[in-house]
């Protein structure tokens, strides 16, 4: 089983959709957890944080899930410019950061 | 601020070369880690350095190794290389050295071309 698995892609939505991305990661002493975005060929960016408590940042929401291992990402009111690989991480052992294989969103005018 | 460098852009070696890559960290992160992104793939661990010292590393065959320098740049070297080495080769740094709660800042990476 992989350490951090997303769902899998393409999402392929109109603008103005609101799109949800799940992951679930399997050692429950993970104590960090982050979205990141990756443009094609370009190197990931950090999108937010999760918090246990939930947060939100404009149209992104992240949610945490401790009990089930799961995180998810809310995005409202979807622009063409959130076409991205969406790129769920967990601070693994050893303080590195585990990378699921990506979810690849495609908005669409 | 200047983010992550890395350099060069683009490599290209034969089989059985040996190349090298380097990485300049954002001024005070002494936190520097690899990751290697091969084409439809996602980033795989490859090394973590920190205060000049590895302290953990993914699961690659021992042709891949590293350094950090006193002034928290790092250096990676890919020993005997094969096809399948061909990637994106990321690095990040971090602003506390893997026990906070900070994301990793990556840099904009060197595509590494086996021919």
């Amino acid at each position: 089983r992989k350490e951090v698995e997303q769902d899998p892609g393409p999402f392929n939505v109109p603008e103005g959709a609101t799109v949800a991305f799940n992951c679930t990661y399997s050692n429950s002493a993970s104590q960090s957890f982050f979205w990141y975005r990756q443009d094609c060929r370009k190197e990931p960016k950090l999108l937010m944080s999760v918090y246990s408590s939930g947060n939100e940042d404009g149209r992104f929401t992240a949610q945490l899930n401790r009990a089930s291992q799961y995180i998810s990402l809310l995005i409202r009111d979807s622009k063409l410019s959130d076409s991205a690989t969406y790129l769920c991480v967990v601070r693994g052992q050893g303080g590195k950061l585990i990378f699921g294989q990506g979810t690849e969103l495609s908005v669409k005018p | 601020e200047a983010g992550v460098t890395q350099s060069p852009t683009h490599l290209i070696k034969t089989r059985g070369q040996q190349a090298t890559l380097r990485c300049s960290p954002i001024s005070g992160h002494t936190s520097v880690y690899w990751y290697q992104q091969a084409l439809g793939l996602g980033l795989q661990f490859l090394l973590w350095y920190d205060e000049g010292e590895e302290r953990n590393r993914g699961n690659f065959p021992p042709r891949f190794s590293g350094r950090q320098f006193p002034n928290y740049s790092s250096e990676l070297n890919v020993n005997a290389l094969e096809l399948e080495d061909s990637a994106l080769y990321l690095c990040a740094s971090s602003l506390m050295s893997g026990t906070g709660y900070y994301g990793y800042t990556f840099g904009s990476g060197t595509r590494l071309t086996v021919v």
